[in-house]
């Protein structure tokens, strides 16, 4: 079954306890992308990648880290968490270059931080 | 950046009534895509409906379609015959032609009255 596959679903952790969650897809997809969802702000993007050791940042990359060694996987990374960064997370990846192909979201990762 | 706007914080409808959510986007790009995804409560993300910028003719899926305005920057959604689940937060979002950013909407939440 074609799925991007994002893990933990829930976390809880305190202030500046280094996490990743992790992210994996089976679709080939070249487009990956991290983003965060706040109630009234919507969806906002903290990285991107249009492929293996290729990322950038989007719109709110501050307090995150991100990788690409394989196609496949996009962890993010948090190196000290803080408060701030409590938030639904949710992964998503897309064929790139085909404008028509809509992102696959993940399940998202509930991320509470105290 | 592009920026996708969604007015109606909140929407309510009466079981098979039909309603309209509205989304408006900013771009100087003659050629994007643009997507309505439906998150229910499962926080699932589920990709309703799409519709290319090059097309005059407005996308349908069953009982959503859209009402696209290209010159008006214009891309709303109708929900015809709603269902109890129905009920969701739907988002709006625009992907570029070029660097295949996706932008999203701020999301309007929709309740079903029965």
């Amino acid at each position: 079954e074609a799925q991007v596959t994002q893990n933990p679903r829930y976390l809880i952790t305190v202030t500046g306890k280094k996490l990743t969650v992790t992210c994996s897809q089976n679709m080939n997809h070249e487009y990956m992308s991290w983003y965060r969802q706040d109630p009234g702000l919507g969806l906002r993007q903290i990285y991107y990648s249009m492929n293996v050791e290729v990322t950038d940042k989007g719109d709110v990359p501050e307090g995150y880290k991100v990788s690409r060694k394989e196609k496949r996987n996009f962890p993010l990374i948090l190196e000290s968490p803080s408060p701030n960064q409590t938030s639904l997370y949710f992964c998503a990846s897309s064929l790139l270059g085909r404008i028509n192909s809509p992102l696959h979201f993940g399940n998202g990762t509930r991320l509470t931080v105290t | 950046a592009q920026t996708v706007t969604q007015s109606q914080p909140e929407m309510s409808v009466q079981e098979a009534e039909t309603v309209t959510l509205s989304c408006t986007y900013d771009t100087s790009e003659s050629d994007y895509y643009l997507f309505w995804y439906k998150q229910p409560p499962s926080r699932q993300m589920i990709l309703v409906i799409r519709q290319e910028a090059y097309k005059q003719q407005n996308a349908t899926e069953n009982r959503f379609s859209v009402n696209f305005q290209k010159a008006a920057k214009s891309f709303s959604l109708k929900i015809s015959d709603s269902q109890l689940g129905d009920a969701a937060m739907y988002f709006c979002a625009y992907r570029r032609a070029f660097g295949n950013q996706f932008y999203f909407g701020t999301g309007t939440s929709l309740t079903v009255i029965p």
